[in-house]
């Protein structure tokens, strides 16, 4: 089974600063998907950016990136002039392209933005 | 885009009573649907997976009888939790994907925080 490791339960950032969560993976797939997303207080799950593992061009999403290293089985998320607005948990997940679908997800980030 | 509703948002059970918690896809047709379960600041673990006309498929550890779950039609999946106590106290989240092989995005329902006293 794939697992999703977030090393780090909280981070912070101050507004319009950048803030780079991690999320490493374990897997021996060689084709599968990569996710981060976004839950604010209503829980709502919301994608924030996605990342299939035969691209090498990390993607890109307005203020939102990725660093897919997949030799290392390292997907960052790096988020660029941070606003109050991104404060929320950031769950990486891990989407096997083979079969099931569902999503495994990480413990989570908990990123808060101060003024 | 795709929405998915969940319903009820919220519900309070007494302990040993049965509730049911509907997902619904409203502009696409769900060819499956997960369930999962979220404790207060933990992740979101998968449940179940459910095929529209087929047998749910559970993961290790949940139980089948306990969490019925019913994907009847192409837009609604329900999650029934029978006989509740409340150390099934959570929030449930369901989400649903289109056909289209693993490329099809998921769609996340807004969830149902269930309380059972």
């Amino acid at each position: 089974a794939q697992t999703v490791t977030q090393s780090q339960p909280e981070m912070s950032v101050q507004e319009a600063e950048t803030v780079t969560l991690s999320c490493t993976y374990d897997t021996s797939e060689s084709d599968y998907y990569l996710f981060w997303y976004k839950q604010p207080p209503s829980r709502q799950m919301i994608l924030v950016i996605r990342q299939e593992a035969y691209k090498q061009q990390n993607a890109t999403e307005n203020r939102f990136s990725v660093n897919f290293q997949k030799a290392a089985k390292s997907f960052s998320l790096k988020i660029s002039d941070s606003q109050l607005g991104d404060a929320a948990m950031y769950f990486c997940a891990y989407r096997s392209a083979n079969s099931g679908y569902a999503l495994n997800f990480g413990k989570g980030t908990s990123l808060l933005v101060t003024p | 885009g795709a929405v998915v509703s969940q319903h009820p948002s919220w519900v309070i059970c007494k302990s040993g009573t049965s509730v049911k918690i509907e997902c619904r896809s409203l502009d696409f047709q769900a060819t499956t649907m997960f369930w999962y379960r979220q404790f207060p600041k933990q992740s979101l673990m998968l449940m179940a997976t459910s095929n529209e006309g087929s047998k749910a498929t559970y993961e290790q550890g949940v139980e089948k009888d306990k969490f019925l779950i019913n994907h009847a039609s192409l837009t609604l999946s329900t999650l029934t939790v029978t006989s509740a106590h409340p150390e099934d106290s959570s929030f449930y989240i369901c989400s649903a994907r289109a056909s289209g092989g693993p490329v099809a995005p998921l769609h996340f329902g807004n969830g149902t925080r269930l309380t059972v006293t």
